[in-house]
């Protein structure tokens, strides 16, 4: 079975800066996939970034990236210029290949965001 | 357009009650998944439903969990004989069906219940 581990319960940034949130993982697939949610106060779980286990490239979206080391199984997650809408929980997750599959998350790093 | 929505919002009901939550999947989406968030935790995977084919139910923590999928649509998990362990967030999320291998989930709000 795979397991997600966040080490980081929670993690506070101000704003503009940067910020790294770690995840590890654990899995004897090849091929899977990985992603980051972000869940507001309203509870919606937002997908926030993905990455395909078969891609080296490290995926971005805007001011979101990841650091993808298949090798170490770690996923962490970049935030640059930090914003206070960007205060949540964080959520690591992973998913197997397959067209419909159950997602496995890590216990969530909660970011606050100072002035 | 309408995403995943979830009903009640809010539910408090005394231990050894049972209690229906339920999940409107976006329309056409043939793949529905219930997840339960307990304080402090991540989400844990409960059962998922895909198309016509036999629900996954590995992750139904007692056999007081159930859920049910009318139409391929609406989907109701109903918890019997609640117990203050199960006082969590309830996730709903749906997902399409595609010959891709991705198909992202979009989850509902969630149904917070709490047991007395």
């Amino acid at each position: 079975a795979q397991t997600v581990t966040q080490s980081q319960p929670e993690m506070s940034v101000q704003e503009a800066e940067t910020v790294t949130l770690s995840c590890t993982y654990d899995t004897s697939e090849s091929d899977y996939y990985l992603f980051w949610y972000k869940q507001p106060p309203s509870r919606q779980m937002i997908l926030v970034i993905r990455q395909e286990a078969y891609k080296q490239q490290n995926a971005t979206e805007n001011r979101f990236s990841v650091n993808f080391q298949k090798a170490a199984k770690s996923f962490s997650l970049k935030i640059s210029d930090s914003q206070l809408g960007d205060a949540a929980m964080y959520f690591c997750a992973y998913r197997s290949t397959g067209t419909a599959s159950k997602l496995t998350f890590g216990t969530g790093t909660r970011l606050q965001v100072t002035l | 357009g309408a995403g995943v929505s979830q009903s009640p919002s809010n539910k408090v009901t005394e231990k050894g009650k049972d209690v229906e939550l339920r999940c409107d999947p976006i329309s056409g989406h043939t793949a529905l998944y219930w997840y339960r968030q307990s304080l402090g935790q991540g989400l844990e995977f409960l059962i998922y439903f895909q198309g016509n084919s036999a629900p996954d139910k590995s992750g139904l923590p007692s056999d007081r969990f159930s859920a049910e999928r009318t139409g391929g649509s609406v989907s109701t998990l109903t918890i019997q004989r609640t117990q203050q362990e199960d006082s969590a967030v309830y996730l709903c999320a749906s997902s399409l069906l595609l010959g891709l291998s991705y198909n992202e989930q979009f989850f509902g709000p969630g149904t917070r219940l709490t047991v007395l």
